[in-house]
């Protein structure tokens, strides 16, 4: 069975604070997907990063980075220099490499006050 | 134009009732899904579509059917609502790994708002 873990349930900084969200995963399989997605007020849910397990770079997208660290199942995700428009709830997720269908963690809210 | 479009947004209806939510993809993609978030926002699939035919059923209660009549549609109907139908549904769709660096990402519509009262 695979299992996503975001233990930080909610996050509030201030604006131009660094913020990580942390992602613990678990699966039997040997090559999956993790990603993150973006919850926005609005509700949407907006897609951020994939990654593949085979591939453990680090990727930096802007003011978003994640670190992918596969002896520890994490997938951290960094926002840099915080804005009030990142306020959001977070979502890590996994799936297999068959890719049908997403586990999700529980989410992390993040505010970010001005 | 929207990727994935599910409609209606918001949906207010008595419990008893039979309610529908249609979904479209203008992706090309050949695997589509129904997702529920519930009130503590937990994301859990229902339903995943493969070329219109069923291949995840996870144990949604049979008051819940998914038609597929074609790989850019799947609508969720859903019969005798009750009260802890309230949540959000989301549509998405997605590609096999196959099919290159974007396969297997899964793009989710804008959320449909069911309230049960």
């Amino acid at each position: 069975a695979q299992k996503v873990t975001q233990a930080q349930t909610e996050i509030s900084v201030v604006e131009k604070e660094d913020v990580t969200l942390d992602c613990v995963y678990e699966t039997r399989d040997t090559t999956y997907y993790l990603f993150w997605y973006k919850q926005p007020p609005s509700g949407e849910l907006v897609f951020l990063i994939r990654r593949n397990s085979f591939d453990e770079q680090n990727e930096i997208s802007g003011r978003y980075s994640w670190n992918f660290q596969k002896s520890t199942s994490s997938f951290n995700f960094t926002i840099t220099a915080s804005q009030v428009v990142d306020s959001a709830v977070y979502f890590c997720a996994l799936s297999s490499w068959a890719g049908n269908m997403l586990t999700f963690g529980g989410g992390t809210r993040l505010m970010v006050k001005p | 134009d929207t990727a994935v479009s599910q409609t209606p947004k918001y949906l207010v209806t008595q419990m008893g009732n039979d309610k529908s939510i249609k979904c479209e993809q203008n992706l090309g993609h050949d695997t589509m899904y129904w997702y529920k978030q519930d009130s503590k926002k937990f994301l859990k699939i229902m339903f995943s579509y493969n070329n219109k035919e069923l291949i995840i059923n996870e144990t949604v209660p049979n008051r819940f059917s998914p038609k597929s009549p074609d790989k850019a549609h799947l609508n969720l109907h859903i019969n005798s609502l009750e009260l802890g139908d309230s949540a959000v549904y989301f549509c998405a769709s997605s590609q096999p790994s196959a099919a290159g660096p974007a396969g297997n990402t899964i793009y989710f519509g804008e959320g449909s708002w069911l309230t049960v009262v």
